[in-house]
């Protein structure tokens, strides 16, 4: 099991907003910065959100991150079609001095 | 634009080495500001970071893999590898390359295509 806990699936209709969580510990969400990545289907993940709540040049604002002790989430605001893919979030682990990621949250646009 | 492309045998035998390498282009791997990521997800599955490598070459493995992974850089192809050592069918999965800048903490900022590799006799 991944060391960051997502659930495992989420839905919402077109122009919803929906919210993924993602569960962690001191060592990782509770001491460091947290990163949300899409995977659209067949793809290479992709940087969604870093430093818990930047998001990169290109990436609409509908897509934002919170993080609070050592949980976060990410919110979808104006949900469209293009937006099924699946969400992982990950973080710097201390206690292993390296990347761990939640085992990723299946986004249907239903 | 910074590309990474990963290369290599898409077919291992159990309890051989697998070896992937990772091209990078649009930019030099030498730079002091990157390290330089192997991450893999077998179908279905999440997402597990391997290990990574500095251009110094100092390195951090994942210590559930540690045993048998080494990772390498070669910075007059501008390229850093993987090798994982006895591979069982447990291994078979898409391997990314990614690179991972050592300030500002941004993430994992570019990814490549992924490559499958399949462990089977």
């Amino acid at each position: 099991q991944s060391v960051l806990t997502q659930p495992p699936s989420a839905s919402g209709t077109p122009g919803q907003r929906v919210t993924i969580s993602c569960s962690g510990s001191s060592s990782n969400i509770g001491s460091n910065y947290v990163y949300w990545y899409q995977q659209l289907p067949g793809t290479a993940p992709k940087l969604l959100i870093y430093r818990n709540n930047q998001r990169p040049s290109g990436v609409p604002d509908r897509f934002s991150g919170s993080k609070s002790g050592t949980s976060a989430s990410l919110a979808i605001s104006g949900l469209r079609s293009e937006d099924e893919a699946d969400y992982y979030c990950a973080a710097w682990e201390d206690s292993l001095s390296g990347w761990v990621f939640g085992g990723g949250t299946k986004l249907t646009v239903l | 634009q910074v590309q990474l492309q990963e290369s290599g045998p898409g077919l291992v035998k159990p309890s051989q080495t697998l070896s992937l390498t990772c091209t990078v282009s649009g930019g030099s791997i030498s730079s002091s500001s990157y390290y330089w990521s192997w991450i893999r997800q077998p179908a279905g599955k999440g997402l597990e970071w391997i290990g990574r490598i500095y251009t110094s070459g100092s390195t951090n493995y994942n210590p559930s893999l540690k045993s048998r992974v080494t990772i390498s850089v070669d910075t007059s192809k501008n390229q850093f590898s993987l090798k994982l050592s006895s591979v069982t069918a447990a291994d078979t999965a898409v391997y990314y390359c990614a690179r991972d800048p050592a300030s500002g903490n941004p993430g994992l900022d570019y990814w490549g295509q992924g490559t499958l590799v399949t462990v089977s006799s």
